[in-house]
This record gives structure tokens, C-alpha cells and sequence, in this order.
């Protein structure tokens, strides 16, 4: 069975500082997807990373995918009350049937 | 509408009740997945259609889970005899590749 453990589950921060979320497994995945989710609404994809040791910026995001595609990282710069929300990783099957291995989440709450 | 479309938003059912959960994917998506997420919690997987081949139903819980999809588009999870356990929210989301995976708002599901 795979599983996506995800690191830290909460955390709370001051506007302008930085943080880094894990995605740790035992397992290869053939991508790895990072989601925002808001309350009330579904999750909304942020970025996939397919290539072992592949780094992606979306603006303030640095997202990365471990060499051996059995981890991931997402690193969020001077973080803003706006980047508030739940992240969530997810591994796509080894099977590559396009079902998606969720991690447990991160709720991150920016204060102004 | 452009996105995926669920419904009810909100359902409020009795234990040992039914239910159906209606979710309208992205025309054009061949893919169409289920999810169940716990409050504040990460996504697990319950079911997966893909064109016209037999569904994944490798993460229903329990035999009163059944979906269908009908005409490769619209499709309906529907829980017999529901359990307080089964309270949470269940997510539609259609691809139509087998990565990315465009997520509706869920519905909500309050078993008394």
C-alpha cells in the first residue's frame, strides 16, 4: 500500500516569513501534485512534478520532487495572510491507473 | 458550466438512510474519480471510472458504497443504510489525461 506522510500538519506563522511543507513516502510515484484547498470549495491543483530531482517556482512557491520520486517539498517565500489554506500533496499510482495517494494535509494560517 | 458540478451541496440524512451524490464532470473528461476527506484531512480515494473499462472500486469501505456513470458523463455515489461514520465530504473530480485532476466544490454529508 502506498502511503504520503505529510509534514507539519498545522502551522501558524507571521506574515513575511518563510516555511517548507513535506511529503515523505517509502514509495516511487510516478508524479507528485501539490493542492490549495479553501474551506468550503475542492482543491485546486498548484503544480505536477514528474522527473526525479525536478524543481518548479510559481511565483513565491519553489515545489521539488526528490531524486528517487519517493518525496516532495514545498517551500513558500515571505508568505502572505492570502497563502492561508489546507496543502495537500498526492502521489499518482505506481500503477499509473490516474488514482491519486493523498497526504494527511497542512493547514497553514499566515497572520498579518 | 466550465468546472465540475455537485450536488447537493449539503445533505442532511438519517442513519440507515440513503443517499445519492450527484457530480457532473468536466465535458470532454473521460476520466471521473470519488473522493472522501474527514475534516481537515487529506482525500482517500473510493472509486475511478475511466472511458468504458470497468471502474476501480478498489477504495469503497464497505459493500452500501456503489457508484455508477452513465453515458461516460454524470455520475452518482450512492451510500445505503448510512452510517454516522460516513459523515464527511465527498469530492467529484474529472482529468482527461490521467494526471491532472480538476476537483468540484463536494458535498457535505451530516449522517444524524
Amino acid at each position: 500500500t502506498q502511503l504520503l506522510e505529510q509534514s507539519p500538519q498545522f502551522l501558524s506563522i507571521q506574515e513575511g516569513e518563510n516555511l517548507t511543507v513535506y511529503c515523505n513516502s517509502s514509495s516511487v510515484f510516478s508524479s507528485l501534485q501539490w493542492y490549495r484547498q479553501e474551506p468550503g470549495e475542492g482543491p485546486v491543483l498548484l503544480v505536477t512534478v514528474v522527473t526525479g530531482g525536478e524543481v518548479k517556482k510559481l511565483k513565491r512557491l519553489t515545489f521539488q520532487f526528490g531524486d528517487a520520486r519517493k518525496d516532495s517539498s514545498l517551500h513558500i517565500t515571505a508568505a502572505q495572510p492570502g497563502d492561508t489554506g489546507l496543502y495537500l500533496c498526492a502521489g499518482g499510482s505506481s500503477s499509473n491507473t490516474g488514482k491519486l495517494i493523498f497526504g494527511q494535509g497542512t493547514t497553514l494560517q499566515v497572520k498579518p | 458550466g466550465a468546472g465540475v458540478s455537485q450536488s447537493p451541496s449539503n445533505k442532511v440524512t438519517e442513519k440507515g438512510k440513503d443517499v445519492e451524490l450527484r457530480c457532473d464532470p468536466i465535458s470532454g473528461h473521460t476520466a471521473l474519480y470519488w473522493y472522501r476527506q474527514s475534516l481537515g484531512q487529506g482525500l482517500e480515494f473510493l472509486i475511478y471510472f475511466q472511458g468504458n473499462s470497468a471502474p476501480d472500486k478498489s477504495g469503497l469501505p464497505s459493500d452500501r458504497f456503489s457508484a455508477e456513470r452513465t453515458g461516460g458523463s454524470v455520475s452518482t455515489l450512492t451510500i445505503q443504510r448510512t452510517q454516522q461514520e460516513d459523515s464527511a465530504v465527498y469530492l467529484c473530480a474529472s482529468s482527461r489525461g490521467r494526471i491532472e485532476q480538476f476537483f468540484g466544490p463536494g458535498t457535505r454529508l451530516t449522517v444524524l
